[in-house]
């Protein structure tokens, strides 16, 4: 079956650089029409996309924040990282990677990120 | 960038009750428009993708409709356990998915 688990950092102080990874498994991006994105949830908030990475290694950012984020995969590993530089407070929110081109049908369960000093 | 919004931001029903949630675009998007229920606690779930095509597993009482700026989530009798935010999410731009800010259905 398929799944997801991100991974991370639960708190990290403004300006750092964040790395997340999302860990798949039941699927594999190096076949033909698969993408993994992330999304993000501030406490209490909306659900805000961040990026996308394609079977083909094609690359998709939220305009808002496409100078901070960085999208890479490693088809070996069954993985995906995302990396957000210049960390401030706003930021803090639960992270998601979840499944597909288009619409998202699996998530993993998200992994609170907190920025404090 | 495609704006969403969704209407009404917040509802109180009760059981059996029949419960409508719009969603609108601020263009045209086809039917490229997909459903999810978050539970408080939870990651969202998948509902409706492509305005209309109910997931698997996803109960009868859940429907979607609509087509180019307008669309809209039903739920026919309203059961206990629908208590969820709802959003809305584009994908006729791939490479800028966006979501709606989300309907909280009260019991």
């Amino acid at each position: 079956q398929v799944t997801l688990r991100e991974s991370g950092p639960a708190l990290v102080k403004p300006t750092q650089t964040l790395t997340l990874t999302c860990t798949f498994s039941g699927f594999s991006l190096s076949g033909s029409g698969m993408c993994v994105s992330w999304i993000r949830q501030p406490p209490g908030k909306a659900l805000e996309w961040l990026a996308r990475i394609d079977w083909d290694d094609d690359k998709y950012y939220s305009t808002s924040l496409k100078t901070r984020l960085t999208i890479s995969k490693d088809t070996s590993q069954n993985q995906v990282v995302l990396t957000m530089t210049n960390m401030d407070p706003v930021d803090t929110a639960t992270y998601y990677c979840a499944r597909s081109c288009s619409w998202f049908d699996y998530w993993g369960q998200g992994t609170l990120v907190i920025v404090s000093s | 960038d495609i704006q969403m919004t969704q209407s009404p931001p917040s509802l109180s029903a009760s059981v059996g009750d029949r419960v409508t949630i719009a969603c609108r675009a601020s263009q045209s998007i086809s039917t490229y428009l997909n459903w999810y229920q978050q539970k408080p606690g939870q990651a969202p779930k998948l509902l409706i993708s492509a305005a209309s095509r109910v997931e698997r597993g996803v109960p009868s009482r859940f429907s979607g409709s609509g087509s180019g700026t307008d669309f809209t989530l039903t739920i026919s009798s309203l059961q206990p356990e629908d208590l969820a935010t709802y959003y809305c999410q584009q994908s006729y731009t791939s490479a800028q998915f966006t979501f709606g800010p989300g309907t909280k259905v009260d019991l």
